[in-house]
Order: C-alpha cells, then sequence, then structure tokens
C-alpha cells in the first residue's frame, strides 16, 4: 500500500498494557500527525511533527507519548489508558506542518480500552 | 483560540438534489480552508479547498465558496448521487488546522 500507512489497524488492551501505534508515510512529506476521532469529538488533533520535532501538543495526556524518529515513521506509545480512549487514531502527513498543503491520511488504528 | 462550527450536523437529500453544508471561523488570519469527505470505514480524503484569494472555486458537482468578510465558507454539492453519501469535514487553517465537527450526509434513493 503507497501513501500513508498504519499497524495494527485494530487494537484491543487492557489499562494496564503499554502497546504502540505506528505510522509510516512514502510520499516524502516532512509533517506528521496523530488525529483522536470519536463520536464526541470528530476529529481532534493530538500531536504535529515537522521534519522530527515536535511542533504542537493539544493538551494530551501524558498517557500518549508520540516518537517521531525520522521523517518517514511516528509513532503513539499508550500506556495506563482509559476506556474512553477508546477511538479510531489517524495519522496523516503533509510536505509542510504549516500553510496551504493537503493532508493524507492513513487508514487509522481501531483501538479498544477493555 | 480558532474554533470552526459546523452546520448542520446531519443532511438528508433526495437524490439529484443539491446539498450545502457551512462552516464558519474565527481567526481571521486563516488562509486556506480545505473539505475532507469520509466514507463509512474509510479515511478522509481531500475532495476540494480554496485559499483566502478566491472567492470560490468548482471542481464538476462540487464547489467551495468563501466570504472572508464575514468569516464564513460553503461547500455546495450538486446533482447529488448515492456515492456522494459521507461525513464530510471543513477545516480552517493559519499555522495550524482546525476542523469542524463533520456533517453526515445522507443521499435518499
Amino acid at each position: 500500500e503507497t501513501g500513508v500507512t498504519q499497524t495494527p489497524r485494530h487494537l484491543v488492551m487492557g489499562m494496564t498494557n503499554k502497546k504502540s501505534l505506528k505510522c509510516e508515510q512514502h510520499l516524502g512529506h516532512n509533517a506528521m500527525y496523530w488525529y483522536k476521532q470519536s463520536a464526541k469529538k470528530p476529529l481532534e488533533l493530538m500531536f504535529v511533527y515537522s521534519l522530527e520535532e515536535r511542533v504542537e501538543n493539544n493538551s494530551v495526556p501524558s498517557r500518549f507519548s508520540p516518537e517521531c524518529p525520522n521523517s518517514s515513521h511516528l509513532f503513539l506509545h499508550l500506556h495506563t489508558l482509559q476506556p474512553e480512549d477508546s477511538a479510531l487514531y489517524l495519522c496523516a502527513s503533509s510536505q509542510v506542518a504549516t500553510g496551504t498543503y493537503e493532508q493524507y491520511f492513513g487508514p487509522g488504528t481501531r483501538l479498544t480500552v477493555t | 483560540g480558532e474554533n470552526v462550527e459546523q452546520h448542520p450536523s446531519t443532511l438528508s437529500v433526495q437524490e439529484g438534489d443539491s446539498a450545502v453544508i457551512k462552516c464558519t471561523y474565527s481567526d481571521s488570519a486563516s488562509n486556506y480552508f480545505p473539505w475532507y469527505k469520509q466514507e463509512l470505514g474509510k479515511r478522509p480524503q481531500l475532495i476540494i479547498d480554496i485559499r483566502s484569494n478566491v472567492g470560490e472555486k468548482k471542481d464538476q458537482r462540487i464547489a467551495v465558496t468563501l466570504n472572508k468578510t464575514a468569516k464564513h465558507f460553503s461547500l455546495h454539492i450538486t446533482e447529488t448521487q448515492p456515492e456522494d453519501s459521507a461525513v464530510y469535514f471543513c477545516a480552517a487553517r493559519d499555522d495550524k488546522i482546525i476542523f469542524g465537527k463533520g456533517t453526515r450526509l445522507h443521499i435518499l434513493p
């Protein structure tokens, strides 16, 4: 699959587990994003990385920890989550983090916290 | 902070009729306004966008209008078809992008 890929596509975890979501973009972009999508807040921006540097953190709880080792990969490390964290987590990338550039979304990871 | 309001949250139109979705934004510095379509179980995808130096843009059955003075922009879909059924998100961007809460569009047969 080209474009933006995410693994796993589905994840069920207990509140004491530690897991990681992975995103990879094959578009040569310099900016990557994590979004949370739920019925309550359809597209909630969590983090923005530009050239591997975090440039935005929208008051996300510390139980979510992003990591961007290079401009093609983005991770979201999860630990001690709550049931209300169950949602679809979307990764996206764009050419740069600002300006008039389209965001390309991945297929998402459907996370269920039990 | 920046806020984007989107209305309506749900819209049902008869196949062949037109659909209009409206958004307002609060940051007058916003200069880019994309619209994304998300079909059931799929990822959001850009369908049309408009920049602040343009008042209207059209692509086949889809058009977007922008009123910078009033700080609102709208998506117009004409001759609606079943495949137009989806959730549509507007967004406004200056240095950061803010999405509206989405409109679930149902095309009735």
